[in-house]
C-alpha cells in the first residue's frame, strides 16, 4: 500500500458525459501527477501539481481539467467523453516535485470505461 | 516528442537467471531517470530515481546504472526468481516533460 488513495475504482459511463475522479496524496506530500494508460499507449503523464499550483503539463486534452485544493487532495474532470477516453488512470504524489527528481508514489488507479 | 526506449520489450528466463534490460532516452535537457516495477493487476512501485551520471543504485538484488552523456540506463536482475515476474518501466524527466518508455516485461519460470 503506497498510501494514495483514489477513488472510485471503478467508473462506467457513456460518451458525453462528464466524470471526476478523486486522489488524496501520501500524508506529507505536496505534488500531486495525473496519468493515463490505454491499451494502445504506454503510461502517459497528464498534469502535475504541486500545493495548489499548476507544475506541469504533459498530454492532457483541453477537454481535461485537474485542481488540487487547500487540503492537497486533486480531482481530475473528464468532460464531453468519447471511447478512446476509456484507460486506467492513476495519481501519483511526491514530497516536493519540483525538477522531477523525486519518487512518486502511485494509488491503485481507477479504471474508466466509455460506453 | 521525446524517445524514451526500452528494449527487449519482452524476456522469458528461468529461475536463478540474471538478466539486463536497456532504457534509451534523450542525452539534452536531463533531470532524472526513474526506473518502476508494474506487476499485473497492481500499480508501478518505484524502484531508483537517477540524477547523477556514473550513478549506480541497488536494492537487493536489482541494480541499476546511468550515463546520461550518451543517454542510457541498465537495470540489472540478479539471479530472477519468479516473483521478479512484472513489467519494469523507465521514465525520463526532463526541462518540463516526464515521458515513460513502454517497459520490458520479464518473466520468469521456476
Amino acid at each position: 500500500d503506497s498510501g494514495v488513495t483514489q477513488t472510485p475504482k471503478h467508473l462506467i459511463t457513456a460518451t458525453g458525459q462528464r466524470v471526476t475522479l478523486r486522489c488524496s496524496p501520501r500524508s506529507g506530500d505536496l505534488s500531486v501527477y495525473w496519468y493515463q494508460q490505454s491499451l494502445d499507449q504506454g503510461l502517459q503523464f497528464l498534469i502535475q501539481y504541486y500545493n495548489g499550483e499548476e507544475r506541469a503539463k504533459g498530454n492532457i486534452l483541453e477537454r481535461f481539467s485537474a485542481q488540487q485544493f487547500p487540503d492537497l487532495h486533486s480531482e481530475l474532470n473528464l468532460s464531453s467523453l468519447e471511447l478512446g477516453d476509456s484507460a486506467l488512470y492513476f495519481c501519483a504524489s511526491s514530497v516536493i516535485g519540483r525538477r522531477g527528481t523525486d519518487t512518486q508514489y502511485f494509488g491503485p488507479g481507477t479504471r474508466l470505461t466509455v460506453l | 516528442i521525446l524517445n524514451v526506449e526500452q528494449s527487449p520489450q519482452s524476456l522469458h528466463v528461468q529461475e536463478g537467471d540474471s538478466t539486463n534490460f536497456t532504457c534509451s532516452f534523450p542525452s539534452s535537457n536531463f533531470y532524472a531517470l526513474h526506473w518502476y516495477r508494474w506487476e499485473t493487476a497492481k500499480s508501478p512501485e518505484a524502484l531508483f530515481v537517477m540524477t547523477l551520471n556514473g550513478d549506480e543504485k541497488k536494492k537487493g538484488r536489482i541494480s541499476a546504472t546511468l550515463n546520461t552523456k550518451e543517454g542510457y540506463s541498465y537495470l540489472y536482475i540478479k539471479g530472477s526468481q519468479p516473483e521478479d515476474s512484472a513489467t519494469y518501466l523507465c521514465a525520463f524527466k526532463g526541462y518540463s516533460t516526464l515521458t515513460f518508455g513502454k517497459g520490458t516485461m520479464l518473466l520468469v519460470s521456476p
